[in-house]
């Protein structure tokens, strides 16, 4: 079983849709979550941490279920700016980061 | 604020040669990262650095060497470049070690 694992996609979807994105990871002893952004040849950046007791952040929702060791990511009333490839990310106490290979969302009007 | 700052923002290098990736952060990071990111892939840590004076590998360091005699900087090291080794590579900083890192903007290397 891969460390993070994600669903590539791409998923297209149209303007104003909600689109839920999923993430599992095998790493048990993880202890914190992040879901970053990627837009096409640009640099990662931190969309949203992900707290054990689910956090949000205006049309974003992210959860994550430690039992399940599975991490979700919502996005409400999607916007054509929201295309970008999304990592799912976590990291271990003492550990590195790891990141998944992305989900790609397309946003089309 | 200029962040993380990666220089040059492309290169093309032939078999065998070598080169310098150049990283500096102004936020007094003491933690700083590289990565590489192969097409359709997810980023992999190559070396990291937790202060001045201290680096360790990370998951796919052959290859490649780095050193940090200061904070602001953390150059990567290329000694023979390979084929294998086109990639784009991102350098990260953070303050703590548990904190969201902070990314450069990317070299695009290519080796031919």
């Amino acid at each position: 079983r891969k460390e993070v694992e994600q669903d590539p996609g791409p998923f297209n979807v149209p303007e104003g849709a909600t689109v839920a994105f999923n993430c599992t990871y095998s790493n048990s002893a993880s202890q914190s979550f992040f879901w970053y952004r990627q837009d096409c040849r640009k640099e990662p950046k931190l969309l949203m941490s992900v707290y054990s007791s689910g956090n949000e952040d205006g049309r974003f929702t992210a959860q994550l279920n430690r039992a399940s060791q599975y991490i979700s990511l919502l996005i409400r009333d999607s916007k054509l700016s929201d295309s970008a490839t999304y990592l799912c990310v976590v990291k271990s106490y003492g550990g590195n980061l790891i990141f998944g290979k992305g989900t790609k969302l397309s946003v089309k009007p | 604020n200029a962040g993380v700052t990666q220089t040059p923002k492309f290169r093309i290098l032939k078999i065998g040669q070598s080169m310098t990736l150049q990283c500096a952060q102004d936020m007094n990071h003491n933690y700083m990262y590289w990565y590489r990111q192969d097409p359709g892939m997810g980023l992999k840590l190559i070396y990291y650095s937790v202060g001045a004076g201290i680096t360790d590998k990370g998951e796919v360091p052959n290859g490649y060497n780095v050193s940090r005699s200061t904070t602001e900087d953390f150059p990567l090291r290329l000694e023979l470049a390979a084929p294998s080794q086109t990639s784009v590579y991102f350098c990260a900083s953070d303050d703590t070690g548990y904190q969201p890192q902070h990314f450069g903007d990317g070299t695009r290397l290519s080796i031919l």
